[in-house]
């Protein structure tokens, strides 16, 4: 039963430290997705990619926020400086993209804690 | 954009009994729906989705109605289980556009 992977699963850091998730989408996938979820906002979407390009980062805060796909195994969402306030789960999703009507299938989410 | 509505934000049902959820959409454009249930600690997994083109989509005991004119889409849940506890999440998004909007989340509680 294939999976979305992502490390680590949970995370506590100091205010002004960078912090790196990490992100394995599932064999063949070729879209993944990188959501943030909190108690008042619910699933916002940060960033997608499909085949590695990044289509969409509008919902990402471009002055701290980045996110790659260094290659087809692997995505990172990365925090530098971090912030108290992007404490969070981080979620991870990817998708085949080969219909419109793609399932997107989430990883286990990375517990944010930044004091 | 769009934007999706979800209402309402917790619901609390007894065992047995039938629970619905609603949520509106702004863009007419959009033509598939998902419904996603999250149990707490976990990761959002889907449990069924409409299109379109259809009306109405069931799965056993879960349903989901939608009304392209009106612009929302509704999940019903019969005979309630205790299992059924969660957060429901709805979403929309248009064909061939991967990006899913969601909405707030309906926290499902199911009193035995």
């Amino acid at each position: 039963d294939a999976r979305v992977t992502q490390t680590p699963r949970d995370k506590v850091t100091e205010m002004g430290q960078e912090v790196t998730m990490r992100c394995q989408p599932i064999l063949g996938h070729n879209t993944v997705f990188w959501y943030r979820q909190t108690m008042m906002q619910g699933l916002e979407l940060l960033a997608y990619f499909r085949n590695r390009a990044p289509l969409d980062d509008s919902g990402m805060p471009k002055d701290r926020f980045s996110a790659e796909m260094p290659d087809a195994t692997l995505a990172t969402l990365k925090i530098q400086p971090s912030e108290p306030r992007d404490s969070a789960v981080y979620f991870c999703a990817s998708g085949t993209g080969t219909s419109g009507w793609d399932e997107q299938f989430f990883g286990p989410g990375t517990r944010l804690t930044v004091l | 954009g769009e934007n999706v509505e979800q209402h309402p934000s917790t619901l609390s049902v007894q065992e047995g009994d039938s629970a619905v959820i609603k949520c509106t959409y702004s863009d007419s454009a959009s033509n598939y729906f998902p419904w996603y249930k999250q149990e707490l600690g976990k990761r959002p997994q889907l449990i069924i989705d409409i299109r379109s083109n259809v009306g109405e989509k069931k799965d056993q005991r879960i349903a989901v109605t939608l009304n392209k004119t009106a612009k929302h889409f509704s999940l019903h849940i019969t005979e309630t289980q205790p299992e059924d506890s969660a957060v429901y999440f709805c979403a929309a998004r248009y064909f061939g556009n991967e990006k899913l909007t969601f909405g707030t989340g309906t926290r499902l509680t199911i009193i035995p």
